[in-house]
């Protein structure tokens, strides 16, 4: 079935909760990263971008945090909805600095469930 | 039209067989990849078009995978000879700049099943 081959991380919340999904990203030298929603059976849809220069920024209902220390990004979603629902992923980028500044590569991604 | 379009949405090939999978991107956007989606996984990077130039193919598993742009707007990626291992979601992206990831748009996938 459909549960085979998936380990995705998983959160479950309640409508109206605050959401915080983690993501630990690879490579030091990324300096432009990207979060990512994906609904069963279409592609992935932007949500929020930060630079490296930058630890935070917030849009409507979501906010990105950035700790370059630890190499950690968190989207954090306000007031969650049941159309928050889908597997969110955040991507990294070299820049320039890596010659391939037009490549995304991926993290594993994290299910999240809300609960009306 | 206002977004990404790929086609077919699904997909089930016999191994040995070769597929053809199409990606209409939008109207005017210089550069095209295609990522490739493992169940349960992120995509991974396949292939960089600029225009109708293939900048960056490093990302093909094997040579039985070919793309191609060849008049800079509709792209095709090829498979040949298909194994078990090539089933996955095969999505097409494009951004309206040159070497630029901002602003890419995924379309919806193609899902090939290899039986």
């Amino acid at each position: 079935g459909e549960s085979v081959g998936l380990h995705l991380p998983t959160l479950s919340v309640q409508e109206g909760d605050n959401s915080i999904i983690n993501c630990a990203y690879s490579n030091s030298a990324s300096d432009y990263f990207i979060w990512y929603k994906q609904e069963s059976g279409k592609g992935p849809q932007f949500i929020i971008d930060i630079r490296s220069n930058m630890d935070k920024r917030q849009g409507q209902r979501v906010t990105v945090l950035l700790n370059k220390t630890v190499k950690h990004l968190s989207l954090q979603i306000a007031a969650t909805q049941p159309g928050d629902s889908a597997v969110y992923f955040c991507a990294e980028n070299l820049g320039n600095s890596g010659g391939s500044n037009y490549k995304l590569t991926f993290g594993k991604g994290t299910l999240l469930t809300v609960n009306p | 039209g206002a977004g990404v379009s790929q086609s077919p949405r699904y997909k089930v090939a016999k191994r040995g067989q070769d597929v053809a999978l199409r990606c209409d991107p939008i109207s005017g956007h210089v550069s095209l990849f295609w990522y490739q989606q493992a169940l349960g996984q992120g995509p991974e990077f396949l292939t960089y078009f600029q225009n109708e130039a293939q900048l960056d193919k490093s990302g093909l598993p094997s040579d039985r995978f070919f793309a191609e742009r060849p008049e800079g707007s509709v792209s095709t990626l090829k498979i040949q000879r298909t194994q078990q291992e090539d089933s996955a979601v095969y999505l097409c992206a494009s951004s309206l700049k040159r070497d630029r990831v901002y602003g890419y748009t995924f379309g919806s996938g193609t899902r090939l099943t290899v039986v």
